[in-house]
């Protein structure tokens, strides 16, 4: 059976500092998600990572997907007030008849000046 | 959130009451999927579907039932609402090759 941890599981950090995300899985996959939350709104697509040595970047966030090790990674460059969000990994598990998406339990972020 | 629509957004429910949540996407996908997300414990997948006329179990399918009647269509059911059912609900259209999306998120109470 799939699971992920993420790691940790509450981060608060100041502005202008770095920080890295862990996402670690139990078992082979093909794909790899990141997503960010919001308070009460629904889960925004960041990256889908899909190969091993995969590096994704988008504005201060960079992610990374070791599949041997099975470690992904999300890291914070100079964090910003905007970043405040819970952030989740997600792997998929790829089966006969259809992939499901399982998910870390998160990271909670903020971001304080 | 695109192309992908949630009702009803909120809803209160006493303790045995049933309901339905629809989850209606407009892009042909094959895949559909219910998740719940509870405090610290991210989203958890209830049923999902492959296509028109398919279900299957999730990680955490009891008390819902599902049903795919037609390819846009997702329903979720409760038949006999239970405390331990409030949460917010997710549905997740696309996926297995394809770009999935989310839809914004039912919000359910059981009182």
């Amino acid at each position: 059976e799939l699971k992920v941890e993420q790691n940790p599981l509450f981060l608060s950090m100041q502005e202008g500092k770095n920080y890295t995300i862990y996402c670690n899985y139990s078992t082979t996959s093909d794909r790899l998600y990141w997503y960010r939350q919001d308070p009460g709104k629904s889960l925004e697509s960041l990256f889908v990572l899909l190969s091993n040595g995969a590096v994704k970047q988008e504005g201060r966030l960079m992610a990374s997907l070791d599949t041997k090790a099975r470690l992904s990674t999300l890291h914070i460059t100079a964090a910003v007030h905007d970043l405040s969000a819970t952030y989740f990994c997600a792997v998929d598990q790829v089966l006969r008849d259809t992939d499901k998406l399982i998910f870390g339990t998160g990271t909670r972020l903020q971001v304080f000046p | 959130n695109a192309g992908v629509t949630q009702t009803p957004k909120f809803r209160v429910l006493k303790t045995g009451q049933s309901m339905t949540l629809l989850c209606a996407q407009d892009m042909n996908h094959e895949y559909m999927y219910w998740y719940r997300q509870d405090p610290g414990m991210g989203l958890r997948l209830i049923h999902y579907s492959v296509g028109e006329g398919t279900t299957a179990k999730g990680e955490v399918p009891d008390g819902y039932n599902v049903s795919r009647l037609k390819k846009q269509n997702f329903l979720l059911g409760l038949e006999s609402a239970a405390p331990s059912q409030t949460s917010v609900y997710f549905c997740r259209s696309g996926g297995g090759g394809t770009e999935a999306f989310f839809g914004q998120g039912t919000r359910l109470t059981v009182v």
